[in-house]
């Protein structure tokens, strides 16, 4: 069955520290993949998306992930972080083609202490 | 954003009442979905259309129908709410398969 896992329900960094939050996929084949942003009480927002190509994708707020392939995964990574990203972040996926039907994870808290 | 407005923004409802959420949009996007987000459960698609009367399930469906009679309007109906359907449901647009997916604000739902 097609799945998305996000093994870290909570983090807490320490503002100025680096962030990994760690996203795994089940598909058939290699899917679109999207990381998402929500602050509380707000919709989310799309901090990065990878379709094809260079690996490393670079998303807005400083944010980037690698899509690595032989271990079907698709980590977020900033290099130091801000008190103003602490927020909830999703991994998604999405068939290349056919019924375009997003998957999610079921999510990773961040909480940054100052 | 993609001029995505959801209503009713927060409803509380009875158990066994129908119930029917809005979702409009202003950017002429293909697709429109419906999700719930519940705790521990990240977000999960409950409908999406691909097209203007074109529906299809997701994966929590039972209990919930859709309806597209226009582009900009995506509509979803509770026929009998039940309390395991408090929730807060977002509604998403898209435009095209390598587009960027775009979220509403949200409807706050609660089944007493």
């Amino acid at each position: 069955a097609q799945s998305v896992t996000q093994p870290d329900i909570h983090i807490t960094v320490s503002e100025g520290a680096s962030l990994e939050l760690r996203c795994n996929y089940s598909y058939g084949a290699t899917p679109y993949l999207f990381w998402y942003v929500q602050s509380p009480g707000q919709g989310l927002q799309l901090l990065l998306k990878y379709f094809s190509g260079d690996t490393l994708v670079q998303g807005i707020k400083g944010f980037e992930a690698e899509f690595k392939r032989s271990q079907s995964s698709f980590n977020l990574r900033k290099p130091s972080v801000h008190w103003s990203d602490a927020a909830e972040y999703f991994c998604a996926v999405a068939p290349t083609s056919g019924t375009y039907k997003y998957i999610f994870g079921t999510g990773t808290r961040l909480k940054v202490l100052a | 954003d993609a001029g995505i407005t959801q209503s009713p923004r927060h409803k509380v409802t009875e158990t066994g009442t129908p119930v029917t959420l809005r979702c409009h949009q202003t950017e002429n996007h293909r697709y429109m979905y419906w999700y719930r987000q519940d705790p521990g459960h990240g977000l999960r698609l409950i409908h999406y259309s691909y097209g203007v009367k074109d529906t299809d399930k997701g994966e929590v469906s039972d209990g919930y129908s859709v309806s597209r009679s226009k582009t900009e309007d995506f509509l979803l109906t509770l026929e009998s709410a039940t309390s395991s359907q408090t929730s807060v449901y977002f509604c998403a647009t898209l435009a095209g398969p390598t587009d960027t997916q775009y979220f509403g604000p949200g409807t706050r739902l609660t089944v007493l």
